[in-house]
């Protein structure tokens, strides 16, 4: 079956700068690639999703980049905030298999002011 | 839309008890997820289903557990007897590929501990 690995488990950044959390996956026929945020306490919220017929989305700060070849997804979150801290999951998914999604450990990610 | 409602939200029990946590899912949608969340093991799917049919039950840990849907707008997951080692978070999730993508909608999470 699917397996995801999500580095790094955390990450701390200063204010303002640019954080990168990699994700890998083992399937190729997986086509879906959801992120999540976390928030202490609160439940895992959809931030960005690509799909395999694209290369890169963006959405303001944030932006996922995939590489099929290497079976590889990024997130980028430029211009850190305090409230970007959280823990964020990335997740890959077959659509022969509905949506079931395998997520990665996640990324505890501190954003310092 | 309330959005995925789960119930209770904070679950004590003492070992050997039984436990049901419930869910009701964003209307219309037509898949329903259940996960599991601890330090050790992250975010783990138990089961799902599709059109109120389990399709696929592979990360049921063991007999003790069991989820049932038994209409578009329910499901329950029931843990029976309750060990310590099942303290988690239980999240529920709904989604709609047809309509929605396939974003997935998590509900509040019940917080079980079993003492």
């Amino acid at each position: 079956g699917e397996n995801v690995e999500q580095h790094p488990s955390t990450l701390s950044v200063q204010e303002g700068d640019s954080a990168v959390i990699k994700c890998t996956y083992s399937d190729s026929a997986s086509n879906y690639f959801p992120w999540y945020k976390q928030e202490l306490g609160k439940r895992p919220q959809l931030i960005i999703d690509i799909r395999s017929n694209v290369g890169e989305k963006k959405d303001q700060r944030i932006a996922v980049t995939l590489n099929k070849t290497a079976k590889h997804f990024s997130l980028h979150i430029t211009e850190t905030q305090p409230e970007d801290s959280a823990v964020y999951f990335c997740a890959a998914s077959m659509e022969e298999y509905g949506n079931k999604l395998v997520f990665g450990a996640g990324t505890i990610l501190r954003v310092k002011s | 839309d309330a959005g995925v409602i789960q119930s209770p939200r904070h679950e004590v029990t003492e070992m050997g008890q039984e436990v049901t946590l419930r869910c009701k899912p964003i209307s219309g949608h037509d898949y329903l997820f259940w996960y599991r969340q601890t330090m050790m093991r992250g975010l783990e799917l138990l089961i799902y289903f599709n059109n109120n049919v389990p399709i696929d039950d592979s990360g049921m840990p063991e007999d003790r557990f069991s989820a049932k849907m038994p209409n578009a707008s329910f499901s329950t997951l029931k843990i029976q007897p309750s060990e310590p080692r099942d303290s988690a978070v239980y999240f529920c999730a709904s989604s709609s590929p047809l309509v929605d993508t396939d974003t997935q909608y998590f509900g509040p999470g019940t917080r079980l501990t079993v003492l």
